[in-house]
């Protein structure tokens, strides 16, 4: 059993369009986190979220701590934001990973 | 700005050989992570070290792997031996404090042959 899922596993858009990834977890936490891994497998930090929501760019992410689900919206996509999207978990003690959404933005 | 070094960037190696990797975190992160991502999959925890002491190494193999930090700077993580399911990339990560968020390096993509 994963401690946290992610939806979907693979997402193809096309330039322009509204995205949304979504991720829920079954463990109590102290923060969620979304990360966006390059084909290159280099991994950069978005957001780090305990409640609400936090903007950055063209990125939103929120967070439902009573129902234990955070989306990633991605708003006017870009090619560039093809990579893969990883949610993760932190309990206090330790991170538990999702297996990541790999989106594909086509021109 | 302040970034994780990794090195090498990328190994080959044939099985049975030993391997080692090294992290240099970000100067004044107390946490230092070393995880295992096999391809299309999430980074697995190996080793969670706070300073020089070992936090968490539950998933580390401990019959093959390694990991130190012995002034609770950089840290080494070595296989031996190394076995052809250990192909993966290798990432490290150092965050400051529980508030923050992690820093991931570029990792090192292990190929055993």
């Amino acid at each position: 059993k994963n401690e946290v899922e992610q939806s979907p596993q693979n997402l193809t858009a096309q330039e322009g369009e509204f995205i949304t990834i979504n991720c829920s977890y079954s463990v109590g936490i102290s923060a969620l986190h979304w990360l966006q891994q390059h084909p290159g497998g280099g991994i950069v930090s978005l957001f780090m979220l305990s409640s609400g929501k936090k903007k950055h760019g063209r990125l939103i992410a929120t967070i439902n701590i009573q129902e234990k689900h955070s989306s990633l919206h991605i708003t006017a996509s870009h090619p560039r934001d093809s990579a893969v999207y990883i949610c993760a978990v932190h309990t206090g003690n330790q991170f538990y990973f999702g297996t990541g959404t790999s989106l594909t933005v086509i021109p | 700005e302040a970034e994780v070094a990794q090195s090498p960037r990328y190994k080959i190696t044939e099985k049975s050989q030993a391997v080692a990797f090294w992290c240099d975190p970000i100067s004044g992160h107390a946490t230092l992570y070393w995880y295992r991502q096999i391809l299309g999959q999430g980074p697995e925890l190996l080793v969670q070290f706070q300073d020089e002491s070992v936090v968490d190494d539950s998933q580390l193999p401990k019959d093959r792997f390694s990991a130190e930090r012995l002034k609770g700077v950089d840290s080494t993580l070595k296989i031996q031996p190394a076995e052809l399911g250990d192909s993966a990339m290798y990432l490290c990560a150092s965050r400051w404090g529980a508030l923050d968020t992690q820093y991931f390096g570029p990792g090192t993509r292990l190929t055993v042959l």
